[in-house]
């Protein structure tokens, strides 16, 4: 079974620069997250779409910071424009999707994609 | 507000066993689950507790006292590559997942 995908794998961007990060999920999981993981931190939610709908937004600073998920499969996710604190490691993740259930659903993640903003 | 506190950094000897602690203060609470993730990798799932007591998988168990707020992951047999960061992580009212800081683990020969 193949794996989360993204990319790029790595960015160097100057700050009031945009950039876009991609994400496949695993084949038939409903639920996709966006995470961002500053250095020496956890990961930190930006937003969850289940299929191709905005569950939680609630982290996700939208002055700069946007996401779709057309099609309820690929995402991106674009930052415009950066600044120096969106530094960071960009981890998607997707789960099968059975939200408000109670039941755990195990969270699978990406390599992610490592943001240096100069 | 919502916190999750952990030990940043655990030094063991190999084939030695470690514990790593977790409390936490959260908006609701469903469970504790446990993620390793190594350097420059990706987070992988290790574990879920959903109710006290104590889960055991292969080298790994994980505890959880919900009256204390309180979690630990358990690695027995500790090999050099279990050399990881460790993240306790919260599922909340919303579930939605509650990472901790991590803890970093450096196995020594």
């Amino acid at each position: 079974e193949a794996g989360v995908a993204q990319s790029p794998r790595y960015k160097i961007i100057e700050k009031r620069q945009s950039v876009a990060f991609w994400c496949n999920p695993i084949s038939g999981h409903a639920t996709l997250y966006w995470y961002q993981q500053i250095l020496g931190q956890g990961p930190k939610l930006l937003i969850q779409f289940q299929n191709n709908g905005v569950v939680d937004d609630s982290q996700l600073p939208k002055d700069r910071f946007s996401a779709e998920r057309l099609k309820g499969v690929d995402s991106t996710l674009k930052i415009q424009p950066a600044k120096l604190e969106d530094s960071a490691v960009y981890l998607c993740a997707s789960s099968l999707g059975k939200p408000g259930t109670g039941l755990w659903e195990t969270q699978y993640f990406g390599p992610g994609t490592r943001l240096l903003v100069l | 507000g919502q916190s999750l506190e952990q030990p940043s950094e655990v030094t063991a000897v190999e084939g030695a066993i470690v514990q790593i602690n977790c409390t936490y203060q959260t908006s609701g609470f469903y469970g504790l689950s446990w993620y390793q993730q190594h350097d420059g990798g990706a987070p992988t799932f290790l574990s879920y507790n959903g109710l006290d007591g104590l889960e055991e998988t292969g080298r790994f168990s994980s505890f959880l006292s919900r009256s204390d707020s309180y979690g630990y992951l358990l690695l027995q047999e500790l090999q050099m590559k279990d050399s990881a960061s460790y993240f306790c992580a919260v599922e909340d009212s919303s579930y939605k997942l509650i990472f901790g800081s991590g803890t970093r683990l450096l196995v020594r020969p």
